[in-house]
């Protein structure tokens, strides 16, 4: 069985800031990781996905994650938060039959 | 490409009710997705249709219960409403089988029940 951590359901960050977020997963087989965000009373927006090619993934809007097979990680990562950052962010793994997703993490941005 | 759609949007129902929720999904997908989703249990996977064919069904009550036609569209039923059906409803259409490939959500159906 598959499943995803999310340390801390809440973060808070400066504009300007880093903005990292944690996700570690457990997989029995080749994780295809994601990172969804979910703005308020919206559906969930694929940020970006890992799916085994480079270990270095670049999203939307400035977002990146790096999948670390020895620590099993794909943290999420921003070099300077935006006000419109502000949502609540998924990470999920899939083993090719089913996804899983992480509890999330609500970003908030502090002018 | 049109995205997900899912109605209605908002849905006011009594304990005891049923109700059907609607999801058509991005033209040429294949799998639909059902989620739950709730500010206590956060994101709940319902189940996955596939070709009109239940693939993967997570931990509900058997009042819950969904279908797919053979254009991809998918309805999820909820019989006799308890409060704690309460929720954001996410339908999420892919490609293919919902674990080989990303998922893309509809805005959701916010039901309530009184």
């Amino acid at each position: 069985a598959q499943s995803v951590t999310q340390l801390g359901s809440h973060v808070s960050v400066s504009e300007g800031a880093l903005v990292l977020l944690r996700c570690n997963y457990s997989s029995s087989v080749p994780p295809y990781l994601f990172w969804y965000v979910q703005y308020p009373n919206q559906g969930l927006q694929l940020l970006l996905k890992y799916t085994s090619a480079a270990t270095l993934v670049k999203g939307i809007n400035g977002f990146e994650a790096e999948f670390k097979k020895s620590e099993t990680s794909f943290h999420l990562t921003k070099p300077s938060a935006h006000m419109s950052d502000a949502a609540e962010y998924f990470c999920a793994v899939s083993d090719r039959q089913n996804f899983v997703f992480g509890p999330g993490t609500r970003l908030s941005v502090l002018p | 490409k049109a995205g997900v759609t899912q109605t209605p949007r908002y849905l006011i129902k009594t304990r005891g009710q049923q109700v059907t929720l609607s999801c058509s999904p991005i033209s040429g997908h294949r799998s639909v997705s059902w989620y739950q989703q709730t500010p206590g249990q956060g994101l709940q996977f319902l189940f996955e249709y596939f070709s009109e064919t239940q693939r993967n069904k997570g931990n509900f009550p058997g009042r819950f219960s969904g279908r797919q036609f053979s254009n991809s569209r998918s309805e999820m039923n909820v019989s006799t409403l308890e409060l704690g059906d309460s929720a954001l409803y996410l339908c999420a259409s892919s490609l293919d089988r919902q674990g080989l490939n990303e998922q893309f959500f509809g805005p959701g159906t916010r039901l309530t029940v009184l």
